[in-house]
């Protein structure tokens, strides 16, 4: 069972800003930096966001990643077709002698 | 081009083992820390195993400490991870990545991922 907790699902219509939530803990996202992943249908995840808001070169400055406290957000504005996924947060579990988790995952839809 | 490559994946009997491999090409395998994901049909991302460039550090997950053993040979460019003891729960497809480094530091964020192998335990 996952320590991180994200909404099952979140929706959107073309041109939209959708926010997906990331809710943790002080040993996890409290005290480390979150990263957030995408799940294209059938495809291994790539990662949107690394160092809870920077973009790895590639990822469109559509995605945008924040945190505060023990909870993180990512952001999709202009919200396209292809952004049709799963979403997935993670971060480093310090109360579990060396644990990287992943939250339940969010599947966002374009309407 | 930088890509990990899977194998070893299939079909395997409660209690039994296998080993799978994870072949990296593309870039340089020893400077980067690696790990093992896996996702269970229709479920979501489960983070199994890291290991250290090097290979002296090691985690595990709860689910598969004492079964799992996560390995790396940096001159053959590849990483393993046997598992014994599977269970029908392990059914899933398995993945390896690598971290990613950004100006020569180590972040935990999985920047290359193998296309994944599928494992499926069953009588």
């Amino acid at each position: 069972q996952s320590v991180l907790t994200q909404p099952p699902s979140a929706s959107g219509t073309p041109g939209q800003r959708v926010t997906i939530s990331c809710s943790g803990s002080s040993s996890n996202i409290g005290s480390n930096y979150v990263y957030w992943y995408q799940q294209l249908p059938g495809t291994a995840p790539k990662v949107l966001i690394y160092r809870s808001n920077q973009r790895p070169s590639g990822v469109p400055d559509r995605f945008s990643g924040s945190k505060s406290g023990t909870s993180a957000s990512l952001a999709i504005s202009g919200l396209r077709s292809e952004d049709e996924a799963d979403y997935y947060c993670a971060a480093w579990d310090d109360s579990l002698s060396g644990h990287y988790v992943f939250g339940t995952g969010t599947r966002v839809t374009v309407l | 081009q930088v890509q990990l490559v899977e194998s070893g994946g299939g079909l395997v009997k409660p209690g039994g083992s296998l080993r799978l491999s994870c072949a990296g090409s593309g870039f340089t395998f020893s400077d980067h820390h690696m790990n093992w994901i896996r996702q269970a049909p229709g479920k979501g991302l489960e983070w199994l195993s890291y290991i250290s460039t090097s290979g002296t550090v090691i985690y595990y997950a709860d689910s598969v400490k004492g079964r799992f053993t996560v390995s790396r040979d940096n001159a053959k460019k590849s990483l393993y991870l046997q598992m014994n003891s599977l269970r029908a729960e392990d059914t899933a497809v398995y993945y390896c990545a690598r971290e990613m480094l950004v100006s020569g530091f180590s972040y935990h964020a999985m920047d290359v991922w193998g296309q994944g192998t599928t494992v499926t335990v069953s009588s």
